[in-house]
Order: C-alpha cells, then sequence, then structure tokens
C-alpha cells in the first residue's frame, strides 16, 4: 500500500464548476498535511497546509482533513483555465520527519 | 523575500559523468532538503539536513551520491559517476524548522545520455 494515494486522473471540469481533489494516507500519525500546485515543467508550489479536523479556507480553496478517515481533500471553487496542474498532496509524519507526496492529479479546467 | 535558489537548471551528461547541483535556501530557513522527481511522480526526499547536519539520508544512494552543507547555508548534491536512471528532476527545499512547510526551488533537470 502507498503511503499517500491519489486519483492520478486527469480530472476534467468545466470553468467555473468545483473541483475536487482527494487524498488518502496510511500512516495514522500523520499530523501536517499540504497541497502543492505543479504547473508542467515547474516546481511545485504551496497552496494550503492543513493541521487539524475540519476545514481550512483559503480564497478559492478549501482544504477539508478527516484524521479518523485518513483523507484529506481540495475543493477549488470557480475554477479557472489557470487552475490546470498537477495537484500533488504531501503528509509529514508525527515529528516532521518525512514529507511524502502522492503522485498527483492531474487537473483540467476547460473554458 | 527571495525564494530558494537552484542552479543550474538544465544539465545534459553522459553516463559515468559526474554532475553536481547548487542550492541557497530561503535566508533563515535552517532545514534543507534534496529531492528527486521522475516524470509522473511526486517527489522523493533523498537527504534532509538540519543547519549542518544530516539527519535524514536513508534515501540517498550513497554509493555515487553525496551532499554536503557547509556553513548550514547552502548546499551541494553531487553525483558520481552518473548512470541513465538518474535521470530526474532535482529539487531543493527549505523551511523554518522540519515540521513548518517547505518551499521549493525551480529544480535542475537532469538528462543522462
Amino acid at each position: 500500500q502507498k503511503e499517500v494515494e491519489q486519483n492520478s486522473g486527469p480530472l476534467s471540469v468545466p470553468e467555473g464548476a468545483i473541483a475536487s481533489l482527494n487524498c488518502t494516507y496510511s500512516d495514522r500519525v500523520s499530523q501536517s498535511f499540504f497541497w502543492y500546485r505543479q504547473y508542467s515543467g515547474k516546481s511545485p508550489e504551496l497552496i494550503m497546509s492543513i493541521y487539524s479536523n475540519g476545514d481550512k479556507e483559503d480564497g478559492r480553496f478549501t482544504a477539508q482533513l478527516n484524521k479518523a478517515s485518513q483523507y484529506v481533500s481540495l475543493l477549488i471553487r470557480d475554477s479557472q483555465p489557470s487552475d490546470s496542474a498537477t495537484y500533488l498532496c504531501a503528509v509529514n509524519g508525527e515529528y516532521g520527519n518525512k514529507l511524502v507526496f502522492g503522485a498527483g492529479t492531474i487537473l483540467r479546467v476547460k473554458s | 523575500e527571495a525564494g530558494v535558489v537552484q542552479s543550474p537548471r538544465y544539465k545534459i551528461i553522459e553516463k559515468k559523468q559526474p554532475v553536481a547541483f547548487w542550492c541557497n535556501p530561503i535566508s533563515g530557513h535552517n532545514t534543507l532538503y534534496w529531492y528527486r522527481q521522475n516524470l509522473g511522480q511526486g517527489p522523493e526526499l533523498l537527504i534532509r539536513y538540519e543547519n549542518e547536519e544530516a539527519v535524514d539520508d536513508s534515501q540517498l544512494p550513497k554509493d555515487r551520491f553525496s551532499a554536503e552543507r557547509l556553513k548550514g547555508v547552502d548546499s551541494t548534491l553531487k553525483i558520481q559517476p552518473a548512470e541513465l536512471g538518474d535521470s530526474a528532476v532535482y529539487l531543493c527545499a527549505s523551511s523554518l524548522a522540519r515540521t513548518y512547510e517547505q518551499y521549493f526551488g525551480p529544480g535542475t533537470r537532469l538528462t543522462v545520455t
């Protein structure tokens, strides 16, 4: 079982719709959770971090964490073509010893 | 505030040749990471530094890879000799401490022919 799993996609949504990206992790004691956006040929860019159960909103982005289900998600409201990228989920262990990345979900927003 | 700086951005070498990558972290960030990213995969940690000390190098292929972070600021990752399978993007990241958000540099795309 992979430590961090994501659907590879591509996930296609029309412009203006809500994009929902999901991630599951295996380490039950994980404490920190991150979403990175990576455009083709570029490096990962941190867009959201979440540390406690519930929702965290930042502009059009909402991160959701459910530690009991070992599940973290990212919602992108009013999706724009510029949101088209690969979204990487990353999970940090109990002592922050290692950030483990999923393989990423490709998002395509069609105008 | 300047971000993480890496050089070179691209490198093409023949197999068995040596290659080195340089990274300068965000000012004040004590923790520095080197990752390798293969196409279609997420970054994988090679080594983590806390100041000058390499505290996690379990994923570093030590027979051919080496790294250093003199004076606890910039860092160099070296491969000698390079193999075809080393072709990847090498990413440097930094954070205030190991539990904080990590910020990536632009990466070095290595092609071994």
